[in-house]
């Protein structure tokens, strides 16, 4: 049973546009929830995560939404740039650790 | 601040031999959990060391057993290895949650890729 899910494993958007990436999840005992982005030959790398009784929140160019009556939240990337190429998690996080979707690979386009 | 270091970063191991990987955690930080990354997949959970105990684990069977030091470094076991258990294991670090509310985010090592053949 996944837990969490990130239904599109690849996502191309142009350089200066906004980058929206989606995740679903079933439980509903996450506490928080967390995105993460990995170049290839890295560990993942934190990047934004929001308190599961919170709807939004903001760091410079990347959002959280999180929709918990949906069991939804996605992560806005405003402007995209280049060096945003990489692969995002999504987690949810809680009494049992960490718990990752599959991941999405978003490529920008020049 | 050295960040989160693993070692050894590749490993080639032959099916039913046995392997430990090792894991520094980021300075100020006293939990480390262990994460199983096979290709295509998103990290998944082993377990979870505070105070040198283990403290939650993952579906993951007893052929995987780990350990935590006194200065909060940590190991992980693996016997008996099966082809299956060729990953990308993930070391992360971070400070106990002491609150319901509390947002852990873990620090993540570059990993150590095993190989089994």
């Amino acid at each position: 049973d996944q837990q969490v899910k990130q239904n599109s494993p690849s996502l191309s958007v142009q350089e200066g546009r906004i980058s929206i990436l989606n995740c679903d999840y079933t439980n509903s005992m996450f506490d928080y929830f967390l995105w993460y982005k990995k170049y290839p030959a890295e560990g993942p790398t934190f990047l934004i995560s929001i308190s599961s009784i919170k709807d939004k929140n903001e760091d410079g160019r990347f959002t959280v939404f999180l929709n918990k009556s949906a069991k939804h939240l996605s992560l806005h990337i405003v402007p995209s740039q280049p060096g945003d190429s990489a692969v995002y998690f999504c987690a949810g996080g809680g009494a049992d650790g960490l718990t990752f979707g599959k991941g999405t690979h978003l490529i920008i386009q020049p | 601040d050295a960040g989160v270091t693993q070692s050894p970063t590749h490993l080639i191991k032959t099916r039913g031999q046995q392997v430990t990987l090792r894991c520094s955690p980021k300075s100020g930080h006293d939990t480390v959990s262990w994460y199983q990354q096979a290709l295509g997949q998103g990290p998944q959970f082993i377990f979870q060391y505070y105070e040198e105990e283990e403290r939650q684990r993952g579906n993951f069977p007893d052929r995987f057993s780990g350990h935590q030091f006194p200065n909060y470094s940590s190991e992980l076991n693996v016997n008996a290895l099966l082809l299956g258990d060729s990953a990308l294991y993930l070391c992360a670090s971070s400070p106990f949650p002491r609150g319901p509310e509390m947002n852990t985010e873990a620090f993540f090592g570059q990993g150590t890729r095993l190989t089994v053949v």
